[in-house]
């Protein structure tokens, strides 16, 4: 059966540190992947997605890129995080043409 | 892209009453229409989805409408109790790749 790894589950960091958040998935192949965030009491934005290595597609634009170097690896970075990067970060992995599955999320508190 | 409003942002129903949550996407393309349950603190699960190919879809004290022409959605529980109590999240999406999500509704079912 195929499983969502997410981590880390918190992490507090200072503003202007770099950020890496690491998502993985285990028992498929060439899943679409994806990178949400929630800020405290809002819904779900989008952040990337990606439908294969080294594709990556942002929806809006930010102080956060991703990454994909393998195929059920998928990456948030940061070079130097902002008071505002604060949320709850969520990967999620799709086969091609079917419904999310969220990992268990990273709380992210920049201070 | 696609635009998913979602109303009402907080809803407070006694144990045993109906709730009912409403979605509208503006994407005449969009196709697939999930809602997810996320429970304080935890990731988003999928509760029920809908294909555009149907007009209502039910699971126990769960069901959800669909009214493609006016491009709108519902979900609707029935005989609430305290545990529905959570954040609900309509998506659309084309071809279940890249979910736009609204900005959730707050259940808070009151004993």
């Amino acid at each position: 059966s195929q499983t969502i790894h997410q981590w880390p589950a918190t992490l507090v960091q200072p503003v202007g540190s770099p950020l890496s958040l690491e998502c993985t998935v285990e028992g498929t192949s060439n899943p679409n992947l994806y990178w949400y965030r929630q800020a405290a009491g809002r819904g779900l934005q989008l952040l990337f997605y990606s439908v294969g290595i080294g594709q990556i597609s942002s929806e809006v634009p930010q102080n956060l890129s991703a990454s994909r170097p393998q195929d059920r690896q998928f990456i948030l970075s940061s070079k130097k995080l902002l008071l505002s990067d604060s949320g709850f970060y969520l990967c999620a992995w799709s086969p091609r043409d079917s419904l999310y599955t969220f990992g268990s999320g990273t709380r992210l508190t920049v201070v | 892209g696609e635009n998913v409003e979602q109303h009402p942002s907080t809803l407070s129903v006694q144990e045993g009453d109906s709730a009912v949550i409403k979605c509208t996407y503006s994407d005449s393309a969009s196709n697939y229409f999930p809602w997810y349950k996320q429970e304080l603190g935890k990731r988003p699960q999928l509760i029920i989805d809908i294909r555009s190919n149907v007009g209502e879809k039910k699971d126990q004290r769960i069901a959800v409408t669909l009214n493609k022409t006016a491009k709108h959605f519902s979900l609707h529980i029935t005989e609430t109790q305290p545990e529905d109590s959570a954040v609900y999240f309509c998506a659309a999406s084309q071809w279940s790749n890249q979910f736009y999500f609204g900005t959730g509704t707050s259940l808070t079912v009151i004993p």
